[in-house]
C-alpha cells in the first residue's frame, strides 16, 4: 500500500492560516488524495480530496505537487474547532477504491 | 438524525459474553464498513460489505462476525468478547464503485470496554 508521512504534532493560534504536509513519494498515478480530520471523541470527517490538481471547498484547499509526492492541506483561518487529528491518506482506483488506510495523522492544536 | 448512527454510544462487557454493534444510514449508500480505533493507533478495517449479499473480511476479522441486514444496516457481533478487543468501533459508509472520488461518511463510534 502507498505510504503518506506526516508531522505528529502542530501548533496554530486562531484565526491565522494551517498548513498541513503530507508526503507521500510513492504514489502511482491513479491514486486519489484524501485528507479527513477526527474531532475529540467523534468519527472521522472527510475534508477534502484530488489528484493533480488544486482543490478548493467549503473547509479547506488542497494544494498538490506537481510531481505529485506531496500534497498540503490549508485551512485559511483556524478555529478553535478545527483542533483535530488531521489524516492524509492515498486512494487507489479501480477493484482497490475502497481501501482507507489511515496512519497516525497530525495532531492539530489551535492556541486562542 | 445523523446519516449514520451506531448504538449503543457506549457498553461495558464481560469477558466471554456475545455482544452486538449496530449500525444503520440513511446516505443511500451501498458500501459498508466497520473499523476499529486503538489508542495510539490508526483506524483498522473489520469487514466491508460492497452489498447486502457481497461481505469481505479486512484486516483485522478474527474474532469479529458481522451481517447485513439491509441496505441500510451492518452489525458487528463479537461472539465471545476478550479485554484486546476494548476499542472504539466505527461504522462508516460510501458510494461509488471502483473509484476514488467518494469520501467515508462515519458514525460518531461505539466505546466498547471488555473486562
Amino acid at each position: 500500500d502507498a505510504k503518506t508521512t506526516q508531522p505528529n504534532s502542530m501548533e496554530s493560534n486562531e484565526e491565522e492560516p494551517v498548513h498541513l504536509p503530507c508526503n507521500h513519494s510513492t504514489i502511482s498515478g491513479t491514486d486519489y488524495i484524501h485528507w479527513y480530520r477526527q474531532l475529540p471523541s467523534q468519527g472521522p470527517e472527510y475534508v477534502i480530496h484530488g489528484l493533480t490538481s488544486n482543490v478548493n471547498n467549503r473547509m479547506a484547499s488542497l494544494a498538490i505537487a506537481e510531481d505529485r509526492k506531496s500534497s498540503t492541506l490549508i485551512l485559511h483561518r483556524a478555529t478553535l474547532r478545527d483542533a483535530a487529528v488531521y489524516y492524509c491518506i492515498l486512494r487507489p482506483s479501480g477493484a482497490g477504491s475502497y481501501q482507507l488506510t489511515f496512519g497516525k495523522g497530525t495532531k492539530l492544536s489551535v492556541i486562542p | 438524525d445523523a446519516d449514520v448512527t451506531q448504538t449503543p454510544r457506549n457498553r461495558i462487557t464481560k469477558t466471554g459474553k456475545r455482544i452486538m454493534l449496530e449500525c444503520s444510514q440513511t446516505k443511500g449508500h451501498d458500501r459498508m464498513y466497520w473499523y476499529r480505533q486503538d489508542p495510539g493507533l490508526g483506524l483498522r478495517l473489520i469487514y466491508y460489505s460492497f452489498d447486502v449479499k457481497d461481505i469481505n473480511k479486512g484486516e483485522i476479522s478474527d474474532g469479529y462476525s458481522v451481517s447485513r441486514q439491509a441496505q441500510a444496516k451492518f452489525s458487528l457481533s463479537l461472539e465471545s468478547a476478550i479485554p484486546n478487543q476494548t476499542a472504539l468501533y466505527f461504522c462508516a459508509t460510501s458510494a461509488g464503485s471502483g473509484t476514488a472520488t467518494y469520501g467515508y461518511t462515519f458514525g460518531s463510534g461505539t466505546r466498547l470496554t471488555v473486562v
